[in-house]
């Protein structure tokens, strides 16, 4: 069985801090796959990142930055100088080998950025 | 590129009615394809995924039913709706091509039922 857990119900921070979101994740799976997604006010789902679990290297995308660490499950989410347009629900995601591919979410972490 | 068309965006129902919801996605063949609902509390559960023309599979007991009628046409509907099925309907979609694809959502509905 395949796990997310996101800790973080809500996260408020003021415009240009930086703001960690985490990301716990379980799974008996060897070969795994961990995602990013934003959810904005407008409520689609938007991609943000892929991480393989045989790639530790972390990652980092303009002012997004990703800790991946197996050895504590933990796949976590940096913005730095964060914006008021990054509010959002943010989610992690597990897929792990099987049929289509199905995805194991986390509950979300509703990230709030005052001006 | 690739794109994922929901409607209708919202929707209001009363209980007992019928309900149809559509998805399509273009600039790919083969997709597979998949229902999630997000009730108030924000986390996203998956109904339905397919991963072929006519293969539909359930994830939890409930009064929704899905088909696939067409490869990139994916469709959610219900005979009898219940107060219980508002929500927020994500159809969303990803590539058949290796096991670390990412899937791609759609706009979402926004159901009431009254």
């Amino acid at each position: 069985a395949q796990k997310v857990t996101q800790a973080q119900t809500e996260i408020s921070v003021v415009e240009k801090e930086d703001v960690t979101l985490d990301c716990v994740y379980e799974t008996r799976d060897t070969t795994y796959y961990l995602f990013w997604y934003k959810q904005p006010p407008s409520g689609e789902l938007v991609f943000l990142i892929r991480r393989n679990s045989f790639d530790e290297q972390n990652e980092i995308s303009g002012r997004y930055s990703w800790n991946f660490q197996k050895s504590t499950s933990s796949f976590n989410f940096t913005i730095t100088a964060s914006q008021v347009v990054d509010s959002a629900v943010y989610f992690c995601a597990l897929s792990a080998r099987g049929s289509a591919r199905q995805l194991t979410f986390g509950s979300g972490t509703q990230l709030t950025v005052l001006p | 590129s690739q794109t994922i068309h929901q409607w209708p965006a919202t929707l209001v129902q009363p209980v007992g009615s019928p309900l149809s919801l559509e998805c399509t996605v273009e600039g790919t063949s083969n997709p597979n394809l998949y229902w999630y609902r997000q009730a108030a509390g924000r986390g996203l559960q998956l109904l339905f995924y397919s991963v072929g023309i006519g293969q539909i599979s359930s994830e939890v007991p409930q009064n929704l039913s899905a088909s696939r009628p067409q490869d990139r046409q994916f469709i959610l509907s219900s005979k009898k709706l219940l107060l219980s099925d508002s929500g927020f309907y994500l159809c969303a979609w990803s590539s058949r091509q290796g096991s670390n694809q990412p899937q791609h959502f759609g706009d979402g509905t926004r159901l009431s039922i009254l």
